[in-house]
């Protein structure tokens, strides 16, 4: 198993810019989730998915869209990117059970 | 979703027992109470989780009272490679999980 799979793993944009991050998952995972860490800071939750075709908001979901169209992936996409997304981004998935979330290595994005 | 109040940071020497301690004064009852480690530049880790009562794993011990509003975090005989970003969660066991800021260990030789 390949575990939580995310590319790029690092990204510079201009302000205005759209990319969409890939989060990959080989376990048969029903839960994913996206999250951005900020330097020196806690992780914040931008989106999750309970499932496939099921998708919802998060701590800090403004300027994201997600989409969950197979169990295996949930891309992240930045609209417009702008210099207050620069940050960490981290995929996790899980079965739901007692055994938490897998997390990605994470995409290190810059917007300048 | 339950707030977790956890000290911001510790220390501790190499082969001490180290205890984290987490308050979760509002954890509802399909809550479950799991712990992450963090290294700088990788994504958390989950040590363990547990519902009531005692939870043991091979990294870790997990102890909740019976009113379960704190739960405390032993590690056993720390080494350096143990120095990290500790999270304590509340919340269900998928789904909407919330970080909060965390409890940064520092283990001194």
């Amino acid at each position: 198993n390949a575990g939580v799979t995310q590319t790029p793993k690092f990204q510079v944009l201009k302000t205005g810019q759209s990319m969409t991050l890939q989060c990959a998952q080989d376990m048969n995972h029903e839960y994913m989730s996206w999250y951005r860490q900020d330097p020196g800071m806690g992780l914040r939750l931008i989106h999750y998915s309970v499932g496939a075709g099921i998708t919802d908001q998060g701590e800090v979901p403004n300027g994201y869209n997600v989409s969950r169209s197979t169990t295996e992936d949930f891309p992240l996409r930045l609209l417009s990117a702008a210099p207050s997304q620069t940050s960490v981004y981290f995929c996790a998935s899980s079965f739901g059970t007692g055994d938490g979330y897998t997390f990605g290595s994470g995409t290190r994005l810059t917007v300048v | 979703l339950a707030k977790t109040t956890q000290p911001i940071s510790m220390d501790s020497y190499e082969g001490q027992e180290v205890n984290i301690t987490c308050s979760h004064n509002n954890i509802a009852t399909n809550d479950y109470i799991t712990w992450y480690q963090q290294f700088p530049s990788q994504g958390p880790r989950f040590i363990i989780q547990g519902y009531k009562t005692k939870v043991t794993n091979e990294v870790a011990s997990l102890f909740i009272p019976a009113d379960r509003k704190s739960s405390t975090l032993s590690l056993p005989r720390v080494s350096l490679s143990d120095t990290a970003v500790y999270y304590c969660l509340v919340g269900p066991q998928g789904g909407k999980l919330i970080f909060g800021q965390g409890t940064e260990l520092s283990v001194k030789p």
